[in-house]
Order: C-alpha cells, then sequence, then structure tokens
C-alpha cells in the first residue's frame, strides 16, 4: 500500500521557535490534508489544501499543497506547549474513495 | 470527534476469540472508514464503506470483516483476532469541502494476548 514521506520523523524545539514539517508522495493527489494527534485521542483536522499552489493559514499554522500536486508541507509559527503531538498528513487520490497518511511527525516543545 | 462514537474504548482478547468494533455517526454522511494504528506506521486503510450497503477492502483487510446495515453505522468484525490485530483502531467520516476531508472517532484500544 501507499504511505507518504513525512519528515521529520521527529523534532525537539524550544518554546517560541518555528517549525516546518513535509510529507512527499510518488501520486499525484486531489487533496492534502494534515492533522495531529494528541495520545489517546484520534487524529483532529488541523487544514484542508484543496488545489495545486494553494497556501492555507489556521491561526500559527500555515500549510501548502506543492505545485506538483506530489507535496505538501506545514509551518508551525511561535511554537507553544500545547503544540506538543504527532503531526499527520494525508492525501486523497483522484479516485476520491481512499486517503494515505504519511508515518508521522513528533513534535516536542521544551519550555 | 465530529459527531463520530467508536465502542469499546478499551478492549482485551485471547487468541481466537471474536469480537465486533461499533462506529456510529450522527450526521447522515455516506462514507465511512476504518483504519488501524500502529507505532511509527500511521494509518491504514482496513475497509470503507462510500455508502449504506456498501463496502470495500482497503490497504489491510485481511482477518476482517464489515458490516454497513445502515447510514448511521459501520462495524468492524474479528473473527478470530491474533496478536498481529493487536492495535487501535480509528472510525472516521467524510465530510466538508466537496467530501474531501475525514474527521476521525476517538479510537478502540485492542489488544490480543
Amino acid at each position: 500500500g501507499q504511505q507518504l514521506n513525512q519528515s521529520p520523523q521527529s523534532m525537539f524545539i524550544q518554546e517560541g521557535e518555528d517549525v516546518s514539517m513535509n510529507c512527499t508522495s510518488s501520486s499525484i493527489f486531489n487533496t492534502w490534508l494534515w492533522y495531529k494527534q494528541d495520545p489517546g485521542e484520534g487524529p483532529v483536522l488541523l487544514i484542508a489544501l484543496y488545489k495545486a499552489g494553494e497556501l492555507t493559514s489556521n491561526g500559527r499554522l500555515t500549510a501548502q499543497f506543492g505545485i506538483t500536486r506530489k507535496d505538501s508541507f506545514l509551518n508551525i509559527s511561535a511554537s507553544i506547549p500545547s503544540d506538543v503531538g504527532i503531526y499527520f498528513c494525508a492525501g486523497q487520490g483522484y479516485t476520491g474513495n481512499q486517503f494515505y497518511f504519511g508515518t508521522g511527525t513528533s513534535l516536542t516543545v521544551i519550555p | 470527534n465530529a459527531g463520530v462514537t467508536q465502542t469499546p474504548k478499551f478492549q482485551v482478547l485471547k487468541t481466537g476469540q471474536s469480537m465486533t468494533l461499533q462506529c456510529a455517526q450522527d450526521m447522515n454522511h455516506n462514507s465511512m472508514y476504518w483504519y488501524r494504528q500502529d507505532p511509527g506506521m500511521g494509518l491504514r486503510l482496513i475497509y470503507y464503506s462510500a455508502s449504506e450497503g456498501t463496502t470495500d477492502k482497503g490497504e489491510v483487510p485481511n482477518g476482517y470483516n464489515v458490516s454497513r446495515l445502515n447510514k448511521r453505522e459501520f462495524s468492524l468484525r474479528l473473527e478470530s483476532a491474533a496478536p498481529s490485530q493487536t492495535s487501535v483502531y480509528f472510525c472516521a467520516i467524510l465530510r466538508g469541502h466537496s467530501y474531501n476531508e475525514q474527521f476521525f472517532g476517538p479510537g478502540t484500544r485492542l489488544t490480543v494476548l
């Protein structure tokens, strides 16, 4: 099955720093989604991207849909302790029925 | 969890036992999904259902069966549980802009001894 290449696998940063993570795929996607998962919880949708080149913000989060349709990145500005968690990217294929997930980026914010 | 409920929250089974994981949504959405999540593997699709009465295999369907008897509920059954099925199971629904945003339930944590 297809999985997306997500990097980095883990990050340890100081509170207040900016964070950047990305996902790449060998396939073209119709939609890119970014999720955050807290321990013991289900993934929560942060940002959805629908068009190549689209740049979308949600508070301190900014994500972009790559021009080639094969990649996406997520930036978090001025990180805070509650940003701690695992971040997943997901891509929706053009058939529309299936989503493919990255392996996650574990973020630790040091106060 | 976007109106998606899952039961039970935790379950311990012995090898060979059977059980059904339940998922229900309260928003009348057509598409529902079952994923498993293992450490370092991300989320992998087991089965999905595009509408009531239809189901399709995902990436890892072996050892599982599903049932979508009505629009609201989508169940996942393990007929003979194996230790390799120890995982966290998530149900998801599809909604949003052009119906291409997935929203997840809280998960069921299953251990097979």
